[in-house]
């Protein structure tokens, strides 16, 4: 599994967009960049993947540069259940999740 | 839609004793993992089956051991539990080579 790196903590104001950066700059080609979330002491929530291209789905938007090596989990309209730890995962699919420290997210109202 | 389903959500052990947790993945999901989250820590990956059979071994102890039966649920046993086993134990499934879906979580004390 390539290397990803988040910002360990990240504070949004209610309402607004939460963007979430992460760097995969290790990424293979056959690597997809997953998100998960987990709200405290929950099961780990799949949010959204991509290979290539952008990707939207009804819980957010996933923006992956040209280069692959970095992306952004966007959030568009942040509620106080979106608080959670979110992880970005790059893994080639056949294998195992490997979670890394992920980005305490807290939303304020 | 159905989700993955883990039995028992919370389970407390004495030291030494032995403790199953049972796994249900979601129908037609062929690939089960299991993950161990300690206080305070990220998932880590234990191991994980396809088809019935072992296909990837994390930092799992040697009291722990698993299967995958020939319904597709598995079963974690660990033995001689210690403090240390106290966690969160979550199980996972997929369609091999697709999104990975957890389950709600097995909270194991150990006493």
């Amino acid at each position: 599994d390539a290397k990803t790196t988040q910002p360990p903590s990240m504070d949004c104001a209610e309402g607004r967009a939460a963007n979430l950066p992460c760097n995969h700059s290790t990424i293979s080609g056959n690597e997809y960049v997953y998100w998960y979330r987990q709200i405290h002491s929950q099961g780990p929530q799949y949010i959204i993947h991509g290979l290539k291209n952008n990707e939207t789905n009804e819980m957010a938007s996933l923006i992956i540069t040209e280069d692959r090596k970095s992306s952004t989990l966007i959030l568009p309209h942040a509620t106080l259940r979106d608080t959670a730890v979110y992880y970005c995962i790059s893994y080639f699919v056949i294998e195992k999740l490997h979670f890394g420290t992920g980005t305490r997210l807290t939303i304020i109202p | 839609a159905a989700g993955v389903i883990q039995s028992p959500r919370h389970l407390i052990k004495e030291k030494r004793e032995t403790a199953t947790l049972k796994c249900y993945p979601i129908p037609r999901h062929d690939t089960v993992y299991w993950y161990q989250q300690g206080p305070g820590q990220d998932p880590q990956f234990l191991i994980s089956f396809y088809e019935k059979m072992q296909s990837d071994k994390g930092s799992i102890p040697d009291r722990f051991s698993a299967q995958q039966f020939s319904d597709y649920h598995s079963e974690l046993n660990m033995s001689s539990l210690e403090l240390g086993d106290s966690a969160l134990y979550f199980c996972a499934s997929s369609l091999l080579g697709n999104t990975i879906y957890f389950g709600e979580g097995s909270w194991l004390t150990v006493v």
